[in-house]
């Protein structure tokens, strides 16, 4: 089954604990990004990845480290969390950012305390 | 820097309706447009995607329009049903930032039986 998988779906962790989350997709994707939810605010993008060893910055990425070694993952690192990152994160890939349509993992709701 | 709003924030219409989502945003140098439905506790499915090429797609029940050059889009469902019951969000992607999306704060749709 296509998919992209997120792990763990729910995380509560205290102030300054380094924590990943990661992302996995199966369908070959080049493209993949990371967004976060939060009341009032929508979603944000974190940081995206145009294809293996290309990132860039989306609109919120302070306090966020993301890697693509390899084409099916893209964890997103928290280095020092903060309760201000307390959120939804979602991860999504799709074939190509442009023309195709984006598929999302399921969550991961992150409590920092 | 790109803006997109939905309005309304919420919508509640009796079974058999047909209704419009809108979207509008700011920037009109748009890669593309999609339409995503989110679920309670879950991730986001894309609906349609709409390149900046092009004025509509249609899919089963929804059609979505673009007008970029009024930085707006419609989303039309017809003969709503108890599960359309969902957010509905849509998102652009950037033209000169490739690789970069922005999305709408959702509407809530409340279909009722």
């Amino acid at each position: 089954e296509a998919q992209v998988t997120q792990n763990p779906r729910y995380l509560i962790t205290v102030t300054g604990k380094k924590l990943t989350v990661t992302c996995s997709q199966n369908m070959n994707h080049e493209y993949m990004s990371w967004y976060r939810q939060d009341p009032g605010l929508g979603l944000r993008q974190i940081y995206y990845s145009m294809n293996v060893e290309v990132t860039d910055k989306g609109d919120v990425p302070e306090g966020y480290k993301v890697s693509r070694k390899e084409k099916r993952n893209f964890p997103l690192i928290l280095e020092s969390p903060s309760p201000n990152q307390t959120s939804l994160y979602f991860c999504a890939s799709s074939l190509s950012w442009a023309h195709t349509e984006a598929f999302f993992g399921q969550g991961t709701r992150l409590t920092v305390v | 820097k790109q803006e997109v709003t939905q309005i309304p924030a919420a919508l509640s219409v009796p079974e058999g309706e047909n209704l419009v989502l809108n979207c509008s945003f700011t920037d009109s140098a748009i890669y593309n447009l999609q339409w995503f439905r989110q679920d309670p506790g879950k991730g986001l499915t894309s609906l349609l995607l709409i390149q900046s090429s092009q004025r509509e797609q249609t899919s089963g029940r929804l059609n979505a329009s673009l007008d970029k050059s009024s930085g707006r889009s419609t989303l039309y469902i017809a003969a709503s049903q108890p599960g359309d019951s969902a957010t509905y969000l849509c998102a652009v992607s950037g033209d000169t930032n490739a690789g970069k999306s922005t999305f709408g704060d959702g509407t809530t749709l409340t279909v009722k039986p």
